[in-house]
């Protein structure tokens, strides 16, 4: 059974630092992974996909990487801002089944 | 392109009523999701379908049924809700492969009193 763990639950930095979100999974046979937002209150917005086959990719300030022998993703989001704060959420898709699993999250505060 | 619509937005049960979420996307998709959102948590899994014609249970099935009623639309029944059931619900739609990302409906907040 996939599990998809996400250490922290809850962060919180000074604007401007930098922040790395860490995501962990029990079975690497994955066809991707998937980084999203959420606000408060809202649904959610795609941030970035990792396929299977990659090992990062970037969107602006954001970097994904992904390490799938060690079953592993990180989110970097770089010199971060007040308006980053939200809840992010990874989701990892198993080859067998195309099942979707999410991880519980972590709660970012960007303190201005 | 609307992606993944969900019906309703906003629903109020009545504890021991049914009601049905409807769920449709026009990209195609074969695999659609049913999942539900509680405060401060992330997305638990209840029923998904990896293709037409096929359903599986996720982590929290208990007390809901689905139907893939074609490659468009799949949708979760409730047959007697239970105030536990008060929560957010989220559909999503993707295809089999590692391509493609999952889209999501907008959410239904259900309260059941």
């Amino acid at each position: 059974k996939q599990e998809v763990t996400q250490i922290p639950a809850a962060l919180s930095v000074p604007e401007g630092e930098n922040l790395v979100l860490n995501c962990s999974f029990t079975d690497s046979a994955i066809y991707n992974l998937q980084w999203f937002r959420q606000d408060p209150g809202k649904g959610l917005t795609s941030l970035l996909l990792i396929q299977s086959s990659q090992r990062e990719q970037t969107s602006g300030r954001l970097n994904a990487s992904l390490d799938k022998s060690s079953g592993r993703s990180t989110l970097y989001i770089a010199a971060s801002q007040p308006g980053d704060s939200a809840t992010y959420l990874c989701a990892v898709r198993e080859a067998a089944g195309n099942k979707l699993t999410f991880g519980g999250g972590t709660r970012v505060l960007v303190k201005p | 392109n609307a992606g993944v619509t969900q019906t309703p937005k906003f629903q109020v049960l009545k504890t021991g009523q049914s009601m049905t979420l409807q769920c449709a996307q026009d990209m195609n998709h074969n695999s659609m999701y049913w999942y539900r959102q509680d405060p401060g948590m992330g997305l638990r899994l209840i029923y998904y379908s990896a293709s037409e014609g096929t359903t599986d249970k996720g982590e929290v099935p208990n007390g809901y049924n689905v139907s893939r009623l074609n490659k468009r639309e799949f949708s979760l029944r409730l047959e007697s809700a239970a105030p536990s059931q008060t929560s957010v619900y989220f559909c999503a739609s993707t295809k089999t492969g590692q391509e493609t990302e999952a889209f999501f409906g907008q959410g239904t907040r259900l309260t059941v009193v």
